[in-house]
């Protein structure tokens, strides 16, 4: 099935660490974004990549790396640097190719607890 | 900076009833797209309905419709004959016509449906 993976769907780790969180694509989708979700705040960008070995901060990537060595692979590191960790990442993509109006395709998020 | 605001952070329908949960929007910008996600509670998001700016006509689904006032930058969705699968998180977002730029969220709205 074509989709997007995200995993774990739940990850614990201790403050101080660093933590990847993966996110895969099969749909042959350019453009991959990640997004955080906290109670009351919504959906908030925290890096994008339109293309390979390309992305951009969003409005909150301090304390966040990303890489994008791979079209399929956008993973994201939560580093000992970002204060509040704790939170529900959500990853997305589109095709560059889709029409402008579609929307973008969501990853059934990790749930990410820091104590 | 364009931005999104949910002005509702809770509403509630009686099942078979009608809702209606409002949006704003603020942007320089003449051509983009706006667009309903609706997230239960597995937290999957879902598309729900997309309007082009450049359309008048409302954009309708089954019984998902909105009501689009481009220059008040309103955007509501109208729900009728609700259901209990409808209960849920509602995101209003934007995205400008450029490329693969983000959607910006507004903080969301939960819809609850009484039996």
């Amino acid at each position: 099935d074509g989709g997007i993976t995200q995993s774990p769907k739940y990850l614990f780790r201790k403050e101080g660490q660093n933590v990847t969180l993966s996110c895969e694509q099969n749909l042959n989708h350019d453009a991959m974004y990640w997004y955080r979700q906290d109670p009351g705040q919504g959906l908030r960008l925290i890096y994008y990549s339109q293309i390979v070995n390309d992305f951009q901060k969003g409005d909150i990537a301090e304390g966040y790396s990303v890489s994008r060595e791979k079209k399929e692979s956008f993973p994201l590191t939560v580093t000992s640097a970002q204060k509040n960790p704790t939170a529900f990442y959500l990853c997305a993509s589109r095709p560059n190719r889709d029409l402008p109006s579609s929307g973008q395709y969501f990853g059934p998020g990790t749930r990410l607890t820091v104590t | 900076a364009q931005t999104v605001t949910q002005s509702q952070p809770e509403m509630s329908v009686q099942e078979a009833e009608t809702v209606t949960l409002s949006c704003t929007y603020d942007t320089s910008e003449s051509d983009y797209y706006l667009f309903w996600y609706k997230q239960p509670p597995s937290r999957q998001m879902i598309l729900v309905i997309r309007q082009e700016a450049y359309k008048q006509q409302n954009a309708t689904e089954n019984r998902f419709s909105v009501n689009f006032q481009k220059a008040a930058k309103s955007f509501s969705l109208k729900i009728s004959d609700s259901q209990l699968g409808d209960a849920a998180m509602y995101f209003c977002a934007y995205r400008m016509n450029s490329g693969n730029t983000p959607l910006v969220f507004g903080k969301g709205t939960r819809l609850s449906v009484i039996a």
